[in-house]
């Protein structure tokens, strides 16, 4: 069966550190493109990040750039996003996706961040 | 707000047909493929249309997808109540370099 499968989500001061891991099942996730996006509590879905398959390209939306960095370790099927100098409104529950042609086929079910004091 | 917007809600009765406008620029629908995704609370999203009107495997034809110019639309036939969800639309923006999602909406099968 084809799964994403996220964890390391939590509860962080605003300033702190954190990261997020999402273990693939079911495919060959080397091949891949892989997102991270991310929705607030009653909001929309916010895109973050992507990561090529072969790690070589990454993407960021412009409100974590510089904050976050995406990672991948193919060997392990893993993906990661570390989150530095977090904000309140970084709080969201994390997805991992994965990217077929231009859609994201494959979806976990999601890691709670929570970024307070 | 979305760099996509969609109506926040739209309803319809059981069997009925609905359809849920995407209007973007052409920096992102006028230049590239519209996807759209089905999320019931507390879940992850879920692949319902890629390239403007393809279906994925195992997702009824009641299901539909269309693109002009700088609009899409997601359509539903045949409603059910198990229909009922929050569905987004995505696609990639040439100018802003990133992938962006509509504001999301919501689903009501009276």
């Amino acid at each position: 069966e084809v799964q994403l499968l996220e964890s390391g989500g939590g509860l962080v001061q605003p300033g702190g550190s954190l990261r997020v891991s999402c273990a693939a099942s079911g495919f060959t996730f080397g091949s891949y493109t892989m997102s991270w996006v991310r929705q607030a509590p009653g909001k929309g879905l916010e895109w973050v990040s992507a990561i090529s398959s072969s790690g070589a390209y990454t993407y960021y939306a412009d409100s974590v750039k510089g904050r976050f960095t995406i990672s991948r370790d193919n060997s392990k099927d893993t993906l990661f996003l570390q989150m530095n100098s977090l904000r309140a409104d970084d709080t969201a529950v994390y997805y991992c996706a994965k990217k077929k042609g231009d859609a994201f086929d494959i979806w976990g079910q999601g890691t709670m961040v929570t970024v307070s004091s | 707000q979305s760099v996509l917007t969609q109506p926040p809600s739209v309803s319809a009765a059981p069997g009925q047909k609905v359809t849920i406008s995407c209007s973007g620029s052409s920096s992102n629908i006028g230049k590239n493929y519209v996807s759209w995704y089905q999320q019931f609370p507390g879940t992850g999203p879920k692949f319902l249309i890629y390239e403007n009107h393809e279906r994925p495997s195992g997702i009824p034809d009641r299901f539909s997808g269309s693109k002009s110019g700088t609009s899409a639309t997601l359509g539903i036939t045949g409603l059910q109540t198990g229909d009922e969800a929050d569905y987004y639309c995505g696609t990639w923006d040439s100018s802003l370099s990133a992938w962006v999602f509509g504001g999301g909406t919501k689903l009501t099968v009276l």
